[in-house]
Protein backbone atom coordinates (compact mmCIF):
# COMPACT_ATOMS: atom_id res chain seq x y z
CA UNK A 1 0.00 0.00 0.00
CA UNK A 2 1.59 3.34 -1.11
CA UNK A 3 2.52 5.57 2.30
CA UNK A 4 3.42 9.24 2.59
CA UNK A 5 6.85 9.39 3.74
CA UNK A 6 8.52 11.72 6.21
CA UNK A 7 11.15 12.07 7.95
CA UNK A 8 12.86 12.75 10.52
CA UNK A 9 10.90 10.73 12.74
CA UNK A 10 11.87 12.45 15.95
CA UNK A 11 13.60 16.04 16.23
CA UNK A 12 14.88 17.45 19.33
CA UNK A 13 16.67 20.93 18.81
CA UNK A 14 17.32 23.83 21.26
CA UNK A 15 15.05 26.95 20.54
CA UNK A 16 16.53 29.71 18.12
CA UNK A 17 17.75 27.19 16.04
CA UNK A 18 16.63 26.55 12.81
CA UNK A 19 15.00 23.08 11.95
CA UNK A 20 13.37 21.38 8.50
CA UNK A 21 11.25 18.32 7.83
CA UNK A 22 10.80 16.58 4.68
CA UNK A 23 7.61 15.19 3.19
CA UNK A 24 7.21 12.49 0.11
CA UNK A 25 3.94 12.20 -0.59
CA UNK A 26 1.85 9.08 -2.62
CA UNK A 27 3.26 9.21 -6.37
CA UNK A 28 0.80 11.06 -8.94
CA UNK A 29 -0.86 12.91 -5.44
CA UNK A 30 -1.51 16.66 -6.65
CA UNK A 31 -2.35 18.09 -3.18
CA UNK A 32 -0.15 18.18 -0.27
CA UNK A 33 -0.93 19.12 3.19
CA UNK A 34 1.13 20.25 6.50
CA UNK A 35 -0.28 20.10 9.45
CA UNK A 36 0.50 20.72 13.05
CA UNK A 37 -0.81 18.79 16.02
CA UNK A 38 -0.31 20.06 19.66
CA UNK A 39 -1.09 16.57 21.84
CA UNK A 40 -4.31 16.11 23.25
CA UNK A 41 -5.82 18.27 19.76
CA UNK A 42 -6.48 17.61 16.40
CA UNK A 43 -4.62 18.69 13.39
CA UNK A 44 -4.34 22.18 12.38
CA UNK A 45 -3.61 22.76 8.74
CA UNK A 46 -0.76 24.74 8.63
CA UNK A 47 -0.47 25.40 4.44
CA UNK A 48 -1.60 23.54 1.23
CA UNK A 49 -0.04 23.18 -2.10
CA UNK A 50 -1.72 22.33 -5.46
CA UNK A 51 1.26 21.17 -8.01
CA UNK A 52 4.49 23.21 -6.53
CA UNK A 53 1.72 26.06 -5.81
CA UNK A 54 0.28 27.09 -2.56
CA UNK A 55 -3.41 27.44 -2.48
CA UNK A 56 -4.03 27.75 1.15
CA UNK A 57 -1.44 29.77 3.99
CA UNK A 58 -3.10 31.45 5.81
CA UNK A 59 -2.32 29.92 9.08
CA UNK A 60 1.13 29.89 8.87
CA UNK A 61 3.36 31.84 10.88
CA UNK A 62 5.07 33.67 8.20
CA UNK A 63 7.45 35.17 10.11
CA UNK A 64 9.33 32.12 11.33
CA UNK A 65 7.75 29.35 9.06
CA UNK A 66 8.61 28.28 5.33
CA UNK A 67 7.36 25.61 2.82
CA UNK A 68 7.94 24.87 -0.38
CA UNK A 69 7.17 22.26 -2.65
CA UNK A 70 9.38 23.42 -5.73
CA UNK A 71 9.08 20.36 -8.53
CA UNK A 72 5.23 19.52 -6.96
CA UNK A 73 6.51 16.07 -5.86
CA UNK A 74 8.91 16.39 -2.10
CA UNK A 75 8.47 18.93 0.33
CA UNK A 76 9.83 21.10 3.09
CA UNK A 77 8.76 22.52 6.07
CA UNK A 78 10.96 24.92 8.01
CA UNK A 79 10.99 27.10 11.15
CA UNK A 80 13.22 29.34 11.77
CA UNK A 81 14.28 30.17 14.77
CA UNK A 82 11.89 27.77 16.42
CA UNK A 83 10.21 28.58 19.62
CA UNK A 84 9.46 26.37 22.76
CA UNK A 85 5.18 26.79 21.72
CA UNK A 86 6.24 24.90 18.13
CA UNK A 87 6.72 21.36 19.93
CA UNK A 88 4.50 19.27 18.31
CA UNK A 89 3.71 17.09 15.90
CA UNK A 90 4.24 18.16 12.47
CA UNK A 91 1.94 15.67 10.07
CA UNK A 92 1.98 15.91 6.27
CA UNK A 93 -0.60 14.07 4.21
CA UNK A 94 -1.65 14.08 0.41
CA UNK A 95 -4.19 13.61 -2.05
CA UNK A 96 -4.92 12.96 -5.61
CA UNK A 97 -6.85 16.49 -5.98
CA UNK A 98 -8.47 18.81 -3.78
CA UNK A 99 -11.12 16.89 -2.87
CA UNK A 100 -10.53 13.32 -2.55
CA UNK A 101 -9.36 11.54 0.84
CA UNK A 102 -6.18 12.63 2.51
CA UNK A 103 -3.32 9.55 3.29
CA UNK A 104 -1.23 10.87 6.08
CA UNK A 105 2.29 10.50 6.76
CA UNK A 106 3.43 9.02 10.56
CA UNK A 107 4.64 12.59 11.56
CA UNK A 108 7.82 14.39 12.85
CA UNK A 109 7.77 15.01 16.88
CA UNK A 110 9.26 18.15 17.20
CA UNK A 111 10.61 19.22 20.64
CA UNK A 112 12.27 22.23 21.09
CA UNK A 113 14.26 22.90 24.46
CA UNK B 1 -13.79 26.67 14.90
CA UNK B 2 -14.80 23.13 14.83
CA UNK B 3 -17.56 22.38 13.04
CA UNK B 4 -18.32 18.68 15.13
CA UNK B 5 -18.98 17.64 18.78
CA UNK B 6 -17.86 14.44 20.58
CA UNK B 7 -17.80 12.66 23.47
CA UNK B 8 -14.28 13.27 25.26
CA UNK B 9 -13.77 9.57 25.41
CA UNK B 10 -15.72 5.80 25.49
CA UNK B 11 -14.84 2.65 26.31
CA UNK B 12 -16.37 -0.63 24.62
CA UNK B 13 -15.77 -4.15 25.14
CA UNK B 14 -13.66 -6.47 22.89
CA UNK B 15 -16.16 -7.81 20.38
CA UNK B 16 -19.01 -6.16 20.42
CA UNK B 17 -19.77 -3.25 18.05
CA UNK B 18 -18.32 0.52 19.01
CA UNK B 19 -21.26 3.45 18.11
CA UNK B 20 -19.44 6.35 18.11
CA UNK B 21 -21.76 9.48 18.06
CA UNK B 22 -20.89 13.00 16.17
CA UNK B 23 -23.46 16.45 16.78
CA UNK B 24 -22.86 18.91 13.59
CA UNK B 25 -26.00 20.33 13.83
CA UNK B 26 -24.29 23.58 11.61
CA UNK B 27 -23.19 21.86 8.72
CA UNK B 28 -24.58 22.81 5.39
CA UNK B 29 -25.64 20.84 2.46
CA UNK B 30 -22.59 20.38 0.43
CA UNK B 31 -20.71 19.67 3.43
CA UNK B 32 -19.32 15.97 3.66
CA UNK B 33 -18.77 14.39 6.85
CA UNK B 34 -15.18 12.28 7.17
CA UNK B 35 -14.00 9.90 9.94
CA UNK B 36 -10.61 9.33 11.00
CA UNK B 37 -8.83 7.69 13.67
CA UNK B 38 -5.36 7.99 15.40
CA UNK B 39 -3.73 5.23 17.32
CA UNK B 40 -1.03 6.76 19.35
CA UNK B 41 2.14 8.39 17.94
CA UNK B 42 0.75 7.17 14.20
CA UNK B 43 -0.60 9.59 11.59
CA UNK B 44 -4.61 9.93 11.14
CA UNK B 45 -5.84 6.82 9.29
CA UNK B 46 -8.89 7.19 6.48
CA UNK B 47 -11.84 5.48 8.07
CA UNK B 48 -14.89 6.43 5.66
CA UNK B 49 -17.57 9.62 4.26
CA UNK B 50 -20.78 10.53 3.32
CA UNK B 51 -23.12 13.01 2.45
CA UNK B 52 -26.24 12.27 2.97
CA UNK B 53 -26.85 8.10 2.12
CA UNK B 54 -25.68 5.98 4.89
CA UNK B 55 -22.29 4.30 4.19
CA UNK B 56 -20.75 1.36 4.76
CA UNK B 57 -16.82 -0.42 4.42
CA UNK B 58 -14.59 -2.72 5.31
CA UNK B 59 -14.00 -0.87 8.18
CA UNK B 60 -17.17 0.49 9.32
CA UNK B 61 -20.52 2.22 8.73
CA UNK B 62 -21.63 5.74 8.85
CA UNK B 63 -24.87 6.37 9.77
CA UNK B 64 -26.12 9.80 8.82
CA UNK B 65 -29.41 11.31 10.64
CA UNK B 66 -31.77 12.18 7.79
CA UNK B 67 -31.66 15.65 8.72
CA UNK B 68 -27.65 15.43 8.92
CA UNK B 69 -27.06 17.48 12.31
CA UNK B 70 -25.79 14.40 13.67
CA UNK B 71 -23.97 10.86 12.35
CA UNK B 72 -22.78 8.03 14.03
CA UNK B 73 -19.53 5.85 13.24
CA UNK B 74 -20.17 1.89 13.95
CA UNK B 75 -17.25 -0.55 14.21
CA UNK B 76 -19.16 -4.11 13.88
CA UNK B 77 -17.01 -5.86 15.92
CA UNK B 78 -14.55 -3.84 18.06
CA UNK B 79 -10.87 -5.51 18.97
CA UNK B 80 -7.82 -3.91 21.26
CA UNK B 81 -7.01 -2.85 17.79
CA UNK B 82 -9.06 -0.54 17.47
CA UNK B 83 -8.55 1.57 20.53
CA UNK B 84 -7.55 5.01 19.15
CA UNK B 85 -9.07 8.87 19.28
CA UNK B 86 -11.98 9.28 16.52
CA UNK B 87 -12.29 12.52 14.93
CA UNK B 88 -15.43 13.55 13.03
CA UNK B 89 -14.71 16.08 10.72
CA UNK B 90 -16.34 18.32 8.16
CA UNK B 91 -15.32 18.79 5.15
CA UNK B 92 -16.01 22.88 3.99
CA UNK B 93 -15.28 24.48 0.68
CA UNK B 94 -13.76 27.62 1.01
CA UNK B 95 -13.95 28.67 -2.68
CA UNK B 96 -12.22 26.52 -5.26
CA UNK B 97 -10.56 24.37 -2.40
CA UNK B 98 -11.73 22.17 0.69
CA UNK B 99 -10.69 22.24 4.04
CA UNK B 100 -10.66 19.80 7.02
CA UNK B 101 -12.16 21.11 9.80
CA UNK B 102 -10.89 19.05 12.69
CA UNK B 103 -12.50 18.90 16.30
CA UNK B 104 -10.73 17.13 19.41
CA UNK B 105 -11.67 13.98 18.88
CA UNK B 106 -13.11 10.63 20.96
CA UNK B 107 -10.92 8.45 22.72
CA UNK B 108 -12.21 5.15 22.34
CA UNK B 109 -11.09 2.46 24.92
CA UNK B 110 -11.43 -0.99 23.82
CA UNK B 111 -11.56 -3.40 26.76
CA UNK B 112 -10.94 -7.09 26.56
Amino acid sequence: EAEVAQSPRYKITEKSQAVAFWCDPISGHATLYWYRQILGQGPELLVQFQDESVVDDSQLPKDRFSAERLKGVDSTLKIQPAELGDSAMYLCASSRDRGSGYTFGSGTRLTVV
Amino acid sequence: DAKTTQPTSMDCAEGRAANLPCNHSTISGNEYVYWYRQIHSQGPQYIIHGLKNNETNEMASLIITEDRKSSTLILPHATLRDTAVYYCIVRVATGSNYQLIWGAGTKLIIKP
